[in-house]
């Protein structure tokens, strides 16, 4: 069963702090894996997309790492901000005819002051 | 904004109304989408078109119709709603008809549905 699953659950920082997602999933075959960052009351909005043979992408103090032979990906936050609090989507696609995207349950990130 | 437009953005509604969600993109995508979004659940494919054509329906309950009148309007349907139905509604849009591509999805702000 296509799944991903995503740790942890929920997660509270002080500003300033780094911090790491966790992404793991189970979905075959693979084409590409999205950090999506999801601001309440908002739309998703995507961070990252990185293919089979990316090992990891920066989108400012952002960093997304992925591991396709473990299945793992984590998404580091550097120098946190209050802005950052949000939650973070993992999203895995696979390569099938209907073409559909696997979504985490997402983590919610608080940054504190 | 994204790009992709959703309105009411906020919606109350009692179990015998009817009423309609609206999705609008401009980013000349050829797909749209509508999501379910539940709190601590994941997201929910509802719907899918492509080119205007429904491409699929993902066992959604028949109080629930979509219509995509044209490549750039994408509309949700609700009527007599269950209070399980309340939560935030997604319209995203794709350049290709399957979402993988490597432009990705874009999402609109989402409608917040309440049913009472």
């Amino acid at each position: 069963k296509n799944q991903v699953e995503q740790s942890p659950q929920s997660l509270i920082i002080l500003e300033g702090k780094n911090c790491t997602l966790q992404c793991n999933y189970t979905v075959s075959p693979f084409s590409n894996l999205r950090w999506y960052k999801q601001d309440t009351g908002r739309g998703p909005v995507s961070l990252t997309i990185m293919t089979f043979s990316e090992n990891t992408k920066s989108n400012g103090r952002y960093t997304a790492t992925l591991d396709a032979d473990t299945k793992q990906s984590s998404l580091h936050i550097t120098a946190s901000q209050l802005s950052d609090s949000a939650s973070y989507i993992c999203v895995v696609s696979g390569s099938s005819n209907t073409g559909k995207l696997i979504f985490g349950q997402g983590t919610t990130l608080q940054v504190k002051p | 904004e994204t790009g992709v437009t959703q309105t009411p953005r906020h919606l109350v509604m009692g179990m015998t109304n009817k009423k309609s969600l609206k999705c609008e993109q401009h980013l000349g995508h050829n797909a749209m989408y509508w999501y379910k979004q539940s709190a601590k659940k994941p997201l929910e494919l509802m719907f899918v078109y492509s080119l205007e054509e429904r491409v699929e329906n993902n066992s959604v309950p028949s109080r629930f119709s979509p219509e995509c009148p044209n490549s750039s309007h994408l509309f949700l349907h609700l009527h007599t709603l269950q209070p399980e139905d309340s939560a935030l509604y997604l319209c995203a849009s794709s350049q290709d008809g399957l979402g993988v591509g490597f432009d990705g999805y874009t999402f609109g702000s989402g409608t917040r549905l309440t049913v009472v």
